[in-house]
């Protein structure tokens, strides 16, 4: 079976600085992968989704990017972060299983942007 | 378009007493259902999924799921709450697209 790793855990970085999420996905080639932000007591916000190396769909403007270097791989960015940025991110993979695509969600990023 | 509304925020039950949590969808197509669980500082763990065999679906840790389309709701149930179960729980909905669409969570507390 697949397995999603995020890095870092946790993350706190000042206003104005940029910031990298990885995401790294083992045990399936070829995945959709999303990035979804969870702000404090809200819901699942989708941010990106990929179906490939080099395809990236943004569903929300805002001053993240998100990039696909390798097929397992998805990683989140920003130039400068916002206090708005703050949240739980995260990465997320969709998978074929008992007669539907399902989604199967990694451990999440918290950032704290101070 | 597509939506899911999960109707109350907080749920407040007794440990032992049933588990309500009340999802209601809309889709212009037969919708793929979806209930997620989420404990704190944690990614999200499927609970079940409703793929159109059987519209009573069972899951892990003892919760089940109907699907009513006279009602448009895909409910989750216990019989019998455990502290254990405390944790914010997702409903979700994907059609045929690339694209999942989350509720925004009901915040389940279990009182003993």
């Amino acid at each position: 079976s697949q397995t999603i790793h995020q890095w870092p855990a946790t993350l706190v970085q000042p206003v104005g600085s940029p910031l990298s999420l990885e995401c790294t996905v083992e045990g399936t080639s070829n995945p959709n992968l999303y990035w979804y932000r969870q702000a404090a007591g809200r819901g699942l916000q989708l941010l990106f989704y990929s179906v490939g190396i080099g395809q990236i769909s943004s569903e929300v403007p805002q001053n993240l990017s998100a990039s696909r270097p390798q097929d397992r791989q998805f990683i989140l960015s920003s130039k400068k972060l916002l206090l708005s940025d703050s949240g739980f991110y995260l990465c997320a993979l969709r998978r074929a299983s008992g007669g539907t695509d399902t989604q199967y969600f990694g451990p999440g990023t918290r950032l704290t942007v101070l | 378009a597509q939506s899911v509304t999960q109707l109350g925020s907080h749920v407040s039950v007794s440990e032992g007493a049933l588990v309500l949590l009340r999802c209601n969808y809309s889709s212009s197509v037969p919708p793929y259902l979806f209930w997620y669980v989420q404990y704190p500082n944690q990614g999200l763990q499927l609970l079940l999924k409703y793929t159109s065999a059987a519209t009573l679906v069972k899951g892990i840790n003892g919760f089940e799921a109907e699907f009513k389309k006279s009602e448009t709701s895909f409910h989750l149930t216990k019989p019998s709450a455990h502290m254990s179960d405390a944790a914010e729980y997702f409903c979700a909905l994907r059609n045929t697209g690339n694209q999942f669409y989350f509720g925004t969570g009901t915040s389940l507390t279990v009182i003993p």
